[in-house]
């Protein structure tokens, strides 16, 4: 059964590259999400998505992280320009409805 | 303010059965609850989740108090497989924003062969 599947699973990126990372949802899902990572800060929602439509967009991270949903069934969250501070696990879940949240393995992002 | 508690860690070995209690004194009505376990540098893998009745699937079996103030996640058989921090989190059914999830520091679950 497929899960929800991120590519890369592993990025190093120089400080001011532009990255994206993709994001494919269970089929039938309607809910898309992308979070940040970390020991310090925890889940952080980025984006939120229903039905293609952004619903919501983490107000903290509007600069320069931009997500998109081309269709049912992908999506991408463009990183322009990277940072150090964006060192982090990227993860991308989906559900529907609301109900159980289904997460992705992740990407590992290294920003040197 | 963290609304479940649970042990910092557990340990078992290979092929035993482990409980893995987690406490939510003050739980609403409308929360389930919900398990999921992660190893480092990867996604939360969700468990299972119940609301009043015991539940059980594949990979779990919850047993949940009759007054919902606790429950205990039940692997039976582990495997070296199984070695993750288990999270007990109270989430309501849809709506709102319970897509805003916080996970505490969970129970690190160790497996020894």
């Amino acid at each position: 059964d497929a899960g929800v599947t991120q590519t890369p699973r592993h990025e190093v990126a120089e400080k001011g590259q532009t990255i994206i990372l993709k994001c494919e949802p269970v089929s039938g899902h309607n809910d898309l999400f992308w979070y940040r990572q970390t020991k310090i800060q925890g889940l952080e929602l980025l984006s939120y998505f229903r039905s293609k439509s952004l619903m919501e967009d983490g107000g903290a991270f509007k600069d320069r992280f931009k997500a998109e949903m081309l269709n049912s069934s992908f999506s991408t969250l463009k990183i322009q320009p990277t940072e150090p501070k964006d060192s982090a696990v990227y993860l991308c879940a989906s559900s529907f409805s609301q109900n159980t949240l289904y997460f992705g393995a992740g990407t590992r992002l290294s920003v040197l | 303010d963290a609304k479940t508690t649970q042990p910092d860690s557990m340990e078992s070995t290979e092929g035993e059965t482990v409980h893995l209690p987690c406490s939510h004194a003050t739980i609403s009505g409308n929360e389930y609850i919900y398990w999921y376990r992660q190893v480092p540098l990867q996604g939360p893998e969700y468990v299972t989740h119940g609301l009043q009745q015991n539940t059980t699937n594949s990979m779990a079996f919850l047993a949940i108090a009759s007054d919902r103030k606790s429950s205990t996640l039940i692997l039976t058989h582990v495997s070296l497989r199984d070695a993750a921090v288990y999270h007990c989190i109270l989430r309501v059914g849809s709506g709102g924003s319970n897509y805003k999830l916080t996970f505490g520091k969970g129970t690190l679950l160790t497996v020894t062969p």
